[in-house]
């Protein structure tokens, strides 16, 4: 158990929707890290969040957004939701701003069905 | 730009057979490079990392060591287990993001 933590573990929905996943970093972790597995992609880096601010963005589409909040939560929202954007989505969490020493632990994923 | 290679899978090992899984980078400056596991509906987990050159990380039996001169951190372990079978990922991080390669899964026989 890395202690980061994603909610629902599963969601289907239809195109056209929109949905939020939800993590929580391990305790004492001050960045999030948003990444997506599809099989076609493979891991792909989306964004990263430092104590509530924005910090890196990757390959986000614009219909996708994130925020950090004051508790170091984060919420990773998808809307207009295509079937391609099925996949895994992974959230992970870092002691520091990302320096290249920082290890990011991984919490189990959110399996999202679009239909 | 900064970029991971590994060699294509599956790869399919006899229980207590040797492994090796080819990890290969290009980075600008002195990534830090990581070993990842992911098993059957599972979430990623750390098997283990290297920070600067020379250095050999190890875990669970697992060994890397990061080599700059040829730019590698092959994934070595002298006796698998059918509980070894997993995807494994190599990756860098250079500043704040982890780029991944595709993935080499493994399957372990008894």
């Amino acid at each position: 158990d890395s202690g980061v933590t994603q909610t629902p573990k599963h969601l289907i929905t239809a195109t056209g929707q929109r949905v939020t996943l939800r993590c929580s970093p391990r305790s004492g972790d001050l960045s999030v890290y948003w990444y997506q597995q599809s099989l076609d992609q493979g891991l792909q880096f989306l964004i990263q969040y430092y104590n509530g601010e924005e910090r890196a963005k990757g390959n986000i589409l614009e219909r996708f957004s994130a925020q950090q909040f004051p508790d170091l939560h984060s919420e990773l929202n998808l809307s207009s939701l295509e079937l391609g954007d099925s996949a895994l989505y992974f959230c992970a969490s870092s002691v520091g701003a990302g320096a290249y020493t920082d290890t990011q632990y991984f919490g189990p994923g959110t399996r999202l069905t679009v239909l | 730009g900064n970029s991971v290679t590994q060699m294509e899978g599956p790869v399919t090992l006899s229980e207590e057979a040797f492994l090796t899984i080819n990890c290969t980078y290009t980075a600008t400056g002195y990534p830090s490079l990581f070993w990842y596991v992911q098993y059957p509906g599972e979430g990623l987990q750390l098997l283990l990392k290297a920070t600067k050159a020379d250095d050999k990380g190890s875990n669970k039996g697992f060994e890397a060591t990061y080599r700059k001169e040829t730019t590698s951190f092959h994934l070595e372990k002298g006796s698998v287990q059918v509980s070894d079978s997993a995807v494994y990922f190599c990756a860098l991080t250079h500043t704040d993001k982890l780029i991944f390669g595709t993935g080499t899964r493994l399957q372990v026989f008894p």
